[in-house]
């Protein structure tokens, strides 16, 4: 069962444009929801995260926006960059299951220059 | 801080044999967990060890089996090979594994069944 639905699974966007990847869960226990980089050959770094008692959190040129009614949240790039060409994956994780994460399937980023 | 480090990097193996894979957390970071990375299935959770026990497991045969040490350092063993192990291995720690902590990751050991 894919409790997380990441989309969509890639994207091409001009050098200084606005990049937006969305994700939807299922389970409403979820209660902390991180975004992940990830560069070729590496390990994903974190890069920003939400609690569902909040609707929007912003850090540099990356905003997360949480829907909790509709179960979706999403990541908006903002004057997106070359160097922000990587996959992305949103993520989602419950006290109760011991906070493991739960990710979705990934979105590769490609900003064109 | 060091950050998460694991070895080895790569890694060929043959099927039916088996393989263990070292993770060395950050330090004073106390939980270890491990996924498994694959173009087909993603990102999957594994297993997470605090205090040299196994807390949390996921949906994996018990060919893939793991421990942590008194100094928190991570192992995991993954017996009779298939061809579908091949995949990125990563581990991520955290200092306590209660609560909302962020986890952080290391580089990941590329596992290559042939």
């Amino acid at each position: 069962q894919q409790q997380v639905k990441q989309s969509p699974q890639s994207l091409i966007v001009q050098k200084g444009g606005i990049s937006i990847i969305n994700c939807a869960y299922e389970n409403t226990a979820f209660d902390y929801f991180p975004w992940y980089q990830q560069f070729p050959g590496k390990g994903p770094a974190l890069l920003i995260a939400i609690r569902p008692d909040v609707s929007e959190k912003k850090e540099g040129r990356f905003t997360i926006s949480f829907n909790k009614s509709a179960k979706q949240f999403s990541l908006h790039i903002m004057d997106s960059q070359p160097g922000d060409s990587a996959t992305y994956f949103c993520a989602a994780s419950m006290a109760a299951a011991g906070n493991k994460l739960t990710f979705g399937g990934g979105t590769r980023v490609l900003v064109k220059p | 801080k060091a950050g998460v480090t694991q070895t080895p990097r790569y890694l060929i193996k043959t099927r039916g044999q088996q393989v263990t894979l070292s993770c060395s957390p950050i330090s004073g970071h106390r939980s270890v967990s491990w996924y498994q990375q694959t173009p087909g299935q993603g990102l999957q959770f594994l297993f997470e060890y605090f205090s040299e026990t196994q807390r949390n497991k996921g949906n994996f045969p018990g060919r893939f089996s793991g421990r942590q040490f008194s100094n928190s350092r991570s192992e995991m063993n993954v017996s009779t090979l298939e061809l579908g192990d091949s995949a990125l291995y990563l581990c991520a720690s955290r200092e306590t594994g209660g609560g909302v902590e962020e986890q952080y990751f290391g580089p990941g050991t590329r596992l290559t069944v042939t």
